[in-house]
């Protein structure tokens, strides 16, 4: 039972243009959502996260959207750069009280071509 | 400011064996959370333990795994008479305080049994 779904394994794109990567979930618990950049041989790095009272998020480059109706989210990444390649993983929690799991898609690999 | 030291980073082991991963948080941190990822698959959630206590272990398998995180010294997880499916990135992310966002993740053990 997958309960986040990034359903492109794989999104190439060319150097300044934009990046989105989707990701779903099926939980109607879920209310705090982030999203995780990781090189090879590299632990997750956190990227940016929104809470499910927001609908939108930026940090620079990078702005997360969140469609509540739909359970589904995406990150936007504007000017696509080179350094940007990576596996990028959506992440879901329910936050009662903090320190709840977060809960995984499969990932989806950002190839930016020069 | 050393990050979330893990060790060893690549680990082999004959099947029948013992797995030991640790993970030292980083300074000041006394929340860790172990995650799993096999491969093709996003970081499944273990266990989440503070000094001397666990807190979770809702994704721990119920045989074979155990963890601990003692007063002195770094969490560990065992993994007693590996089998080939518990091949495997195991990843450690430790925190300030109960919080389920902005973990800081090391960079792994990778584990293949033989």
């Amino acid at each position: 039972d997958q309960q986040v779904k990034q359903n492109s394994p794989s999104l190439s794109v060319q150097e300044g243009r934009i990046s989105i990567l989707n990701c779903d979930y099926t939980n109607s618990m879920f209310d705090y959502f982030l999203w995780y950049k990781k090189y090879p041989a590299e632990g997750p790095t956190f990227l940016i996260s929104i809470s499910s009272i927001k609908d939108k998020n930026e940090d620079g480059r990078f702005t997360v959207f969140l469609n509540k109706s739909a359970k589904h989210l995406s990150l936007h990444i504007v000017p696509s750069q080179p350094g940007d390649s990576a596996v990028y993983f959506c992440a879901a929690s329910r936050t009662q009280g903090g320190s709840e799991k977060l809960v995984f898609g499969k990932g989806t690999k950002l190839t930016v071509n020069p | 400011n050393a990050g979330v030291m893990q060790n060893p980073r690549h680990l082999v082991r004959r099947r029948g064996q013992e797995a030991r991963l640790r993970c030292s948080p980083m300074k000041g941190h006394s929340h860790v959370y172990w995650y799993r990822q096999l491969p093709e698959e996003g970081l499944k959630f273990m266990v989440y333990l503070q000094k001397e206590n666990i807190i979770d272990e809702s994704g721990m398998p119920k045989e074979r795994f155990s963890a601990e995180f003692p007063k002195e010294g770094p969490s560990i997880l065992r993994i007693q008479q590996v089998v080939r499916g518990d091949s495997a990135a195991y990843f450690c992310a430790s925190s300030p305080m109960a919080t389920n966002y902005g973990y800081t993740f090391g960079s792994g053990t990778r584990l293949t049994v033989v």
